[in-house]
C-alpha cells in the first residue's frame, strides 16, 4: 500500500503571497494531522482533522488554515506568507486518535 | 502542556557500538512513538509503544509509562543509522502528538 504522499515537495514564495501544500492519507485511515518543522527543532503540531472536522489546533496565527476532504485527504493554507514560514510541513495520517501516525515525506517551503 | 525531553542531545559513536537514548515525558500518555529522521527529513516510524517492550531486529524500546519514560535502544550501530531520534507523545483528549527535543546520532565508520 502507498503511503502518506505530499505535494508538492519544494517551494519558493515571496512575502505576502499564499499558499496551498497537499496530502493524501494511507488509505483507510480517516485522520489527517499538519505539523510544521523549523530547521534544527521538532516538529510543532498546527491541526488535525477526522472525518472532516477540525479536531485540534496547534498555537498557530489565523493565518494557517486547514480543511479535509470526503476522500479524506486534506488541504493546509497559509497566507500573507512571512519569512519565519520558511519549515518543512509534515502530514501524518492515522485511522483515528491515539493511534500510530505515519508521516509523509513532506513539504519544504521557502519565502524569500 | 506535557514536556517531553530527550537525552542525550547529540551521541557520536564507531560502527558496531550498541546505545541507550532516553525520553523522559511530564504526564500521563496514551500513545508513545519513537522516529527515525533521515538526512532528507522523513520521519521513519520505528516503533508505537504507550507501554511495555518490543524489539525490530538490532532495534528495541521499552515504555515504563508509570515512571514516565521510555528507552530506544540501538545495538550493533551502522553508518545507516545516523540521524535525529525523536519520541512524541500524545496525551489523552488532546489529538496531537508533542515531539521531544530529538537526538542527533552520528555513527562513524
Amino acid at each position: 500500500d502507498a503511503g502518506v504522499t505530499q505535494s508538492p515537495t519544494h517551494l519558493i514564495k515571496t512575502r505576502g503571497q499564499h499558499v496551498t501544500l497537499r496530502c493524501s492519507p494511507i488509505s483507510g485511515h480517516k485522520s489527517v494531522s499538519w505539523y510544521q518543522q523549523v530547521l534544527g527543532q521538532g516538529p510543532q503540531f498546527i491541526f488535525q482533522y477526522y472525518e472532516k472536522e477540525e479536531r485540534g489546533r496547534g498555537n498557530f496565527p489565523d493565518r494557517f488554515s486547514a480543511r479535509q476532504f470526503p476522500n479524506y485527504s486534506s488541504e493546509l493554507n497559509v497566507n500573507a506568507l512571512l519569512l519565519g514560514d520558511s519549515a518543512l510541513y509534515l502530514c501524518a495520517s492515522s485511522r483515528d486518535s491515539p493511534y500510530e501516525q505515519y508521516f509523509g515525506p513532506g513539504t519544504r517551503l521557502t519565502v524569500t | 502542556g506535557i514536556q517531553v525531553e530527550q537525552s542525550p542531545p547529540d551521541l557520536i559513536l564507531q560502527e558496531g557500538a550498541n546505545s541507550t537514548l532516553r525520553c523522559n515525558f511530564s504526564d500521563s500518555v496514551n500513545n508513545l512513538q519513537w522516529f527515525h529522521q533521515n538526512p532528507w527529513g522523513q520521519l521513519i516510524n520505528l516503533f508505537y509503544i504507550p507501554s511495555g517492550t518490543k524489539q525490530n531486529g538490532r532495534l528495541s524500546a521499552t515504555t515504563v509509562a508509570t515512571e514516565r519514560y521510555s528507552l530506544l535502544y540501538i545495538s550493533s550501530s551502522q553508518t545507516t543509522d545516523s540521524g535525529v531520534y525523536f519520541c512524541a507523545v500524545e496525551v489523552g483528549g488532546n489529538e496531537k502528538l508533542t515531539f521531544g527535543t530529538g537526538t542527533r546520532l552520528t555513527i562513524i565508520p
